[in-house]
Order: C-alpha cells, then structure tokens, then sequence
C-alpha cells in the first residue's frame, strides 16, 4: 500500500522567513497530494492540494510544487507569521474519494 | 466549503463501556466516509472506510468487533468503541467525501478518555 513520508518532523523558523516541508510517496497510482494544517486538539484543515497533472500550485504565501518522476511534493510558506505555528500534514491518495494516507506531520513553530 | 460536524467533541467513559462517536456531513451526502485515529504527537492513521450502506472495511490490526461503525445514512456515520479500555484512548476523526466533491472534509475530532 502506499507509504508517505514527511521531513523534517519539526520546524523552527523566523517571522517573515520561510518554510519548507517535504514529502514523498511511494504508490506511483497516487494522484492527489493535499496539506492539512491542524491546531492542537482540533480537526485537520485543508490548506492547499495539488493533483498529478499539475507541477505547481499557488494561494496567497502558500505554495505547493510536485515532481511525479521523483515521488515527491512539497509545501512551501513564504513570510510567515506566528499564526502559521501548527502542525503540517502531508497526504497522498488515489483521488476518486478513497482514503488519504498521511505523513508523520511537521510541526512549524514561528517565533516574532 | 463543506461543513462535517463530529460529536461529541470530548467524551469521558469508564473502562469496560461503550461509547458512540457520530459523523455528519451537513450540506452534502457523503457516499463514503472514513475513520482516522490519532495518539498525541502521531499521525492520523486510518482506521476503516465507511459506505452508505454496506459493511465497512478495516485496515490491518484494527479490530472490527470492537471499532463498530454504521453508514446508515448519506449523511451518518457511527463509530462506536465498544467495551473501551484506557488503550483506546485517543483522538478520533471522520472525513467526509461526497460523489460531487474532489476533497475530503474532516470533522473536529472526539477526544476519548477511558478511565
């Protein structure tokens, strides 16, 4: 089955710099990469997706950019804020609504 | 977005009773729903898939006689932990997909403490 797996498993940067979290799969019938965001004691939220045929995908600070060749996909957060501290999830599924398969999470920390 | 409401938000039970965790999604029927479990500082990992109507299916090492859940409606979800024990102990979330929606929607979590 698929595995996904999630580096690093914490993240400690300044306001205003960025972030990086990477992530790679390993069932080549994958085909949708979301990102959660979750808050401690409180569901995971959907921050941005991406799907196998595109490369690259964009909202606001948040970016994510994924190589199929390579297995891998990551999230990129560009001026962070403080609010931006949580913990990262990455996921990958077969699309169609079958389940996500998650990484470890990374937890980002943003100190002022 | 899509709204999925999970209830309760945090449960309480003594150990050896059965506890019973519902999922709805509110603004769309969701034909398939799933059931995540995550121990602190881990990862949600997939417990078992859950179609409006039919038997759900359980991952790997999870026990179905003890993890029931019911899909009786394209808007419910049951999970109930039967004779729970402190082990099970732990954050439990659904996720909603509906036949016209891409993404999955997640509830809020139940937080289950088994004293």
């Amino acid at each position: 089955g698929e595995n996904v797996e999630q580096h690093p498993s914490t993240l400690s940067v300044q306001e205003g710099d960025s972030a990086v979290i990477k992530c790679t799969y390993s069932d080549s019938a994958s085909n949708y990469f979301p990102w959660y965001k979750q808050e401690l004691g409180k569901g995971p939220q959907l921050i941005i997706d991406i799907r196998s045929n595109v490369g690259e995908k964009k909202d606001q600070r948040i970016a994510v950019t994924l190589n199929k060749t390579a297995k891998h996909f990551s999230l990129h957060i560009t001026e962070t804020q403080p609010e931006d501290s949580a913990v990262y999830f990455c996921a990958a599924s077969m699309g169609g609504g079958t389940a996500l398969i998650f990484g470890k999470g990374t937890t980002l920390s943003v100190s002022s | 977005g899509a709204v999925v409401s999970q209830h309760p938000s945090w449960v309480i039970c003594k150990s050896g009773t059965s506890v019973k965790i519902e999922c709805r999604s509110l603004d769309f029927q969701a034909t398939t729903m799933f059931w995540y479990r995550q121990f602190p500082k881990q990862s949600l990992m997939l417990m078992a898939t859950s179609n409006e109507g039919s038997k759900a299916t359980y991952e790997q090492g999870v026990e179905k006689d003890k993890f029931l859940i019911n899909h009786a409606s394209l808007t419910l979800s049951t999970l109930t932990v039967t004779s729970a024990h402190p082990e099970d102990s732990s954050f439990y979330i659904c996720s909603a997909h509906g036949t016209l929606l891409t993404e999955a929607f997640f509830g809020q979590g139940t937080r289950l403490t088994v004293v």
